[in-house]
């Protein structure tokens, strides 16, 4: 148990829908980061915050968005669904910035019908 | 853009038999290197960082090497529990995120 949550574990929807992943880090990390994994894609970043602020993007869609509250959770917004974002959602949280370990939570798996 | 390429694909071993898993990179600036592990429907694991070439970290029948352009995960004397996909990814620290590599799913039989 790397001590991140993550909830649901399972969200099943359909296409145009909008859904919201929440992530709680580990006790004492600042820094959360959500990645996606498909089969063919593996894990990909989609982006990283520090202490309630933005802190990088990656390859994240215009209909997604996130934020991180004063408590250090995050969420995750996924809106107009479509089929092809359906995948594994992941959350890490790390102490701070650069290098430190990164610790992934159990994940939330979206499937969009 | 960074790239991280692992070889092989997928990895058959019979229980005992030692092999290397292998991590090669194309990055500017690596900063550090993180081997994980993943079960299935499951998140990874953490298992190593490494910062330079030439370290060295083990823990269990796992060893994990680093060069200049590779790093290998060396498993001896695998058991069944070591099936898994090893994931190896890279920190350059451009833009503060992982680039993961697609992973090779590992399989021992008893």
């Amino acid at each position: 148990d790397s001590g991140v949550t993550q909830t649901p574990k399972h969200l099943i929807t359909a296409t145009g829908q909008r859904v919201t992943l929440r992530c709680s880090p580990r006790s004492g990390d600042l820094s959360v980061y959500w990645y996606q994994q498909s089969l063919d894609q593996g894990l990909q970043f989609l982006i990283q915050y520090y202490n309630g602020e933005e802190r990088a993007k990656g390859n994240i869609l215009e209909r997604f968005s996130a934020q991180q509250f004063p408590d250090l959770h995050s969420e995750l917004n996924l809106s107009s669904l479509e089929l092809g974002d359906s995948a594994l959602y992941f959350c890490a949280s790390s102490v701070g910035l650069g290098t430190d370990t990164q610790y992934f939570g159990p994940g939330t798996r979206l499937t969009v019908l | 853009e960074d790239q991280v390429t692992q070889s092989p694909e997928a990895l058959r071993l019979q229980e005992g038999e030692s092999s290397s898993l292998n991590c090669s990179y194309t990055v500017s600036g690596l900063r550090g290197l993180f081997w994980y592990r993943q079960d299935p429907g499951k998140g990874p694991e953490f298992l190593f960082t490494l910062y330079s070439a030439g370290e060295e970290k083990e823990k269990e029948r796992l060893k994990a090497t680093l060069t200049k352009k590779e790093s290998f995960l060396h498993i001896t004397a695998p058991k069944p529990e070591d099936s898994a996909t090893y994931l190896c990814a890279v920190f350059t620290g451009a833009n503060s995120k992982l680039t993961f590599g697609k992973g090779i799913t590992l399989s021992v039989r008893p």
